[in-house]
Parts: structure tokens; sequence; C-alpha cells
């Protein structure tokens, strides 16, 4: 049984769309993630997210947007997608309390062309 | 504004040998911290941690240690095995953040 889990692995698109990833986690955690692992292999935070506060890392264009249906899942939307958001992005959970370890799905790589 | 620093892109060690990785931070309010393993094409996972309240904690062939005055931690692997070849990436937490905060990573290759 996979922990988190996101969908697709791969994801190949054109410069102006918009796509979805999504992301499941079956730990019982109270807060998701979304990271961003850009070409400097940086894993950078773009959110976190349990049910009573969405944080946004500033920096993130408002082109990106978390949906969450329900705790278990949270959903990544991107709008208008540009060349520049070509990544890997990384899913995660954890508990807010106690131990601080985040639990990481095996990511998704985006290329935009 | 990189508040945790992996310096080293890379290191190879020899099988059966010590692998020590380092990192460094500048945030004071960290309190916590965590080494995290990669394989290509997965996500990272989850090795070892430490509180701030410990200068060392081990676990089988993983060690961290903390050195708080210098905002210093390391992870030491002995014995290396090739299976241990990865990108470690560091990470910290602070008490008033929900996420952690990410070095660079260091690509370890363990040489047979």
């Amino acid at each position: 049984d996979t922990a988190v889990s996101q969908t697709p692995k791969y994801l190949v698109t054109q410069m102006g769309n918009d796509k979805s990833i999504k992301c499941e986690q079956n730990l019982g955690h109270d807060t998701m993630y979304w990271y961003k692992q850009d070409s400097k292999k940086f894993l950078k935070i773009m959110f976190s997210y349990n049910n009573k506060e969405l944080i946004i890392n500033e920096t993130v264009p408002n082109r990106f947007s978390p949906k969450s249906p329900d705790k278990a899942h949270l959903n990544l939307h991107i709008n208008s997608l540009e060349l520049g958001d070509s990544a890997v992005y990384f899913c995660a959970s954890s508990q807010i309390q106690g131990k601080a370890e985040a639990f990481f799905g095996q990511g998704t790589r985006l290329t935009v062309v | 504004d990189q508040q945790v620093k992996q310096n080293s892109p890379s290191l190879s060690v020899q099988e059966g040998r010590i692998s020590i990785l380092n990192c460094d931070y500048t945030n004071s309010m960290f309190d916590y911290f965590l080494w995290y393993k990669k394989y290509p094409a997965e996500g990272p996972t989850f090795l070892i941690s430490i509180s701030s309240i410990k200068d060392k904690n081990e676990d089988g062939r993983f060690t961290v240690f903390l050195n708080k005055s210098a905002k210093h931690l390391s992870l030491h692997i002995v014995p290396s095995q090739p299976g241990d070849s990865a990108v470690y990436f560091c990470a910290a937490r602070s008490r008033s953040a929900r996420q952690l905060t990410f070095g660079s990573g260091t690509q370890l290759t363990v040489l047979p």
C-alpha cells in the first residue's frame, strides 16, 4: 500500500494548457503539502494545507492552486502553463503535532513544451 | 535566501568506509532536523531525525550529530554500502512553521 500516491508520474503538455496533479494519502495525516524541485534540485515548499488553514508560499504564482476535496486528498491545479513551470512536483503529508517527518509521493515530472 | 545549506553537491566513498554528509543552517528558530534519502525517479524517504534538545541520534548504521552553537549537523553512515548511493537531503523545521525547509542535497556514491 502506497502511503502517499500522486498521479500522473509524467506529464508533458503545451504552453497555455491547464493541468492537474492528484495526490492522496492513506496515513491519516492532518496536513498535506506540495513541493517543487527546480532545476537546481532544491525542494521548495509551495503550499501546506490542513482542514483549517492554507498557507501559500508568496513566491508561488496564482496560476497554481491547491484543491482539497477531503482530508486525504490535495490536488494541484495549474492554469496557463509556462515553460518555467517544468519541474518535478512532490506531494507530501505529515501530522502537525509531534514528529515533523513528512512522507512524500513519488513525484510528477512536468514538462511544458 | 537559503536557510539550509548543503555545500557538497557530491561525495564518493569506498564500500565499508564511513560516509559523512554535512549540513549548515542559519535560522536559529529551527528545532527539529531531518535527513531524507532520495533515489532517482522516487520521492524522498525519511531516514533519521534529531530534536534540538539532543546532540546525537543513532539508528543502526546511521547517526546524526547536531552542533547548535555552530548551526551544523552531519549524517554519518557506517559502514557504507553500495545501496546507500542516493541523494541525501537535510531538512529543518521551526516550531512555528508547519513545513520543512530543505537543503539542495548531496549525491552520495558508494563504490564497491
